[in-house]
């Protein structure tokens, strides 16, 4: 199985400031998913990266997947409340295309 | 388009018990996975269902869950008996068949075993 760890676990920051947040493997991934949880409902898709060095922007989301392929950032510029939630990186396990989840990064933005 | 359906939303039982969720997926969707998420942690596979077959079940505890999905359409996922540990919001999620398709999940069942 193909671990994929989540940094930082908990993250509690102000409206208005930026933040990153990691996803790193020791294997290497064809494709990454990054998902977004608010409380109470399931996870969303925010972006899927499959070329090593890619950079994708959605907003003030910007995702970069790593040369190898083995890790991923988010970061997010001037944060707002929403959105707080629970970030979730996911990653094609053993060859399959089923999608296994990191922990998370929880991130809660006060205003 | 409609969503991914699942019912009931909230559920306590007491332990030994059983319990059993329904997930209607998006239309037209081939996969369904049944995951469980333990607070604090990231949904973990249980089991893959491509059509009303099984892809994956690897993780899924056999000696107390169940799964099916008959017609390739519905699923139900049953526990029997319950234990503390089980205590998790149940997620169902539907995807279009092939690789690095969207997931698209639904709201969860929160169970809750005392």
């Amino acid at each position: 199985t193909q671990l994929l760890e989540q940094s930082p676990q908990f993250l509690s920051i102000q409206e208005g400031e930026n933040l990153t947040v990691y996803c790193n493997s020791s294997s290497v991934f064809s494709s990454l998913q990054w998902y977004r949880q608010e409380p109470g409902e399931g996870p969303v898709l925010l972006v899927t990266v499959v070329t090593g060095g890619e950079v994708k922007k959605l907003k003030r989301l910007t995702f970069q997947f790593g040369d190898a392929r083995k890790d991923s950032s988010l970061h997010i510029t001037a944060a707002q409340t929403g959105d707080t939630g629970l970030y979730l990186c996911a990653g094609p396990s053993g060859g399959s295309y089923i999608p296994t989840f990191g922990r998370g990064t929880s991130l809660i933005v006060h205003p | 388009e409609a969503g991914v359906a699942q019912s009931p939303r909230y559920k306590i039982i007491e332990k030994r018990q059983s319990v059993a969720f329904w997930c209607n997926p998006i239309s037209g969707h081939a996969t369904l996975y049944w995951y469980q998420q333990i607070l604090g942690q990231g949904p973990k596979l249980l089991i893959q269902f491509q059509n009303n077959g099984v892809v994956d079940d690897s993780q899924l505890p056999k000696d107390r869950f169940s799964a099916e999905r008959l017609k390739g359409v519905d699923s139900t996922l049953k526990i029997q008996p319950a234990k503390l540990e089980d205590s998790a919001v149940y997620l169902c999620a539907s995807s279009r068949q092939g690789a690095n398709t969207e997931a698209f999940f639904g709201q969860g069942t929160r169970l809750t075993v005392v």
